[in-house]
């Protein structure tokens, strides 16, 4: 199985400033034919099912606002929040799915400072 | 819109065969670009991946549950469902359907999600 590592666990960030979640792949997810990241990120807050905020490692799903960007490419991939607002406080996973089984990283936790 | 709803048993005994089923509504199951999947948040934990299934029948598991879940499909009924057998206290668990999108050379992500079902593994 392909390992995801998000870093770090938590963070703490003040409105208005700027969030970096990290996630690292045991191997490349980068599909040499087509050269595409197979890669995901999800939002998701307490008590509701995560919600897809990129795909393809830098694609806004529709509705994701353009604060949430998405970069990296093969093994290292970052997940940005530009300018935190109230309503981003969640946890963030990441998601390959270059292998079967499809596998999560462990979720990154963001709170407001 | 699409929506996804998960029906079951909100409780199983150790040993037993926990059994889910998901409805899909506001579009058909029978779509070409997409597998439908399940997939599971312990308690306060991560999301683990359990398994998908095309419209035709074609499924893919997660190898660490050694075989116990069954993915089945209706679609006349517009709803796909899992049985996961022997289950223990590790199977307490938030059970997730979801719409996941699929190209040819393999599955992708998790576009809709149901709102979840928590099943609870006691005696």
């Amino acid at each position: 199985d392909i390992v995801m590592t998000q870093s770090p666990d938590s963070l703490a960030v003040s409105l208005g400033e700027r969030a970096t979640i990290n996630c690292k792949s045991s191997q490349s997810v980068l599909y040499s034919s087509n050269n595409k990241n197979y890669l995901a990120w999800y939002q998701q807050k307490p008590g509701q099912p995560p919600k897809l905020l990129i795909y393809w490692a830098s694609i806004r799903e529709s509705g994701v606002p353009d604060r949430f960007s998405g970069s990296g490419s093969g093994t290292d991939f970052t997940l940005t929040i530009s300018s935190l607002q109230a309503e981003d406080v969640a946890v963030y996973y990441c998601q390959q799915y270059y292998g079967i089984p499809v596998t999560f990283g462990g979720g990154t936790k963001v709170e407001i400072k | 819109h699409l929506q996804l709803q998960e029906s079951g048993p909100g409780l199983a005994k150790p040993s037993e065969t926990l059994s889910l089923t998901c409805t899909v509504s506001g579009g058909s199951i029978r779509s070409t670009s997409h597998y439908w999947g399940w997939i599971r948040q312990p308690p306060g934990k991560g999301l683990e991946y359990i398994g998908s299934i095309y419209y035709s029948g074609s499924t893919y598991y997660n190898p660490s549950l050694k075989s116990r879940a069954t993915i089945s499909v209706d679609t006349s009924r517009n709803q796909f469902s899992l049985k996961l057998s022997s289950v223990t206290a590790a199977d307490t668990a938030i059970y997730y359907c979801a719409r996941q999108y699929y190209e040819s050379i393999g599955l992708g992500w998790f576009d809709t999600w149901g709102q979840g079902t928590l099943v609870t593994v006691s005696s």
